[in-house]
């Protein structure tokens, strides 16, 4: 079965363009979400969905952040104006929750993000 | 966010050697979680902990949910060379919003 599948792996822009992360979530997940790693702050989670719908945005950094999910099988992570301290990996993870116990959360390999 | 502190930050080993790293936080958990992260990738899960004192195995790899459920230690044994990496502990928190630590970088020198 193919994984989490996050596009593009690598993005190179300039401070002020608008950047748009791409993420397919394992097909049959209920809950898929967007982390933010650096060297600094470790692994953030910005933002995360519920078949589809917003739970929790408190992570999203400020208004130039956006993410949405449209249907089940696809979600985007936006950034305008982008900023050179937007510099890191984003991580996309989907998982699907059941009884008591937690099931497996699954990355991407992540999108590797540099504004200049 | 949910604060996760993981120790130590680092770890420089020799091949052979027995590594332990622990993680802490001020809130009491029901469910603890260990990955790995190897360069360029997402990281993946080792061993998941679900019920207090409860201690589990996966090959070289030992976690422990700890009695207060406010820490969770993980210890490899006779470390190789493919354990580099930056390990993680986690928990889902009342929500499932899934929360990390702040991460155990692993050098082994062959």
């Amino acid at each position: 079965d193919a994984g989490v599948i996050q596009s593009p792996r690598h993005e190179v822009t300039e401070m002020g363009q608008e950047v748009t992360l791409r993420c397919k979530p394992i097909s049959g997940h209920d809950y898929l979400f967007w982390y933010r790693q650096t060297m600094m702050r470790g692994l953030e989670l910005l933002i995360y969905f519920n078949n589809n719908v917003p739970i929790d945005d408190s992570g999203m950094p400020e208004d130039r952040f956006s993410a949405k999910m449209p249907n089940a099988s696809f979600s985007t992570l936006k950034i305008q104006p982008s900023e050179p301290r937007d510099s890191a990996v984003y991580f996309c993870a989907s998982i699907k929750l059941y009884g008591k116990n937690t099931g497996e959360l699954f990355f991407g390999e992540g999108s590797r993000l540099t504004v200049l | 966010g949910q604060q996760l502190n993981q120790s130590p930050q680092s770890m420089f080993i020799q091949e052979g050697e027995d590594v332990s790293m622990n993680c802490t936080s001020s809130s009491i958990f029901n469910t603890w979680l260990w990955y790995k992260q190897d360069p360029g990738e997402g990281p993946v899960l080792l061993i998941a902990l679900y019920k207090a004192g409860e201690l589990t195995s996966n090959g070289r790899l030992t976690a422990q949910f700890g009695i207060t459920r406010k820490d969770s230690f993980l210890n490899i044994s006779a470390s190789i060379p493919s354990d580099v990496g930056i390990y993680f502990c986690a928990t889902p928190g009342d929500g499932n919003q899934f929360y990390f630590g702040t991460g155990t970088s692993l050098t082994v020198i062959p």
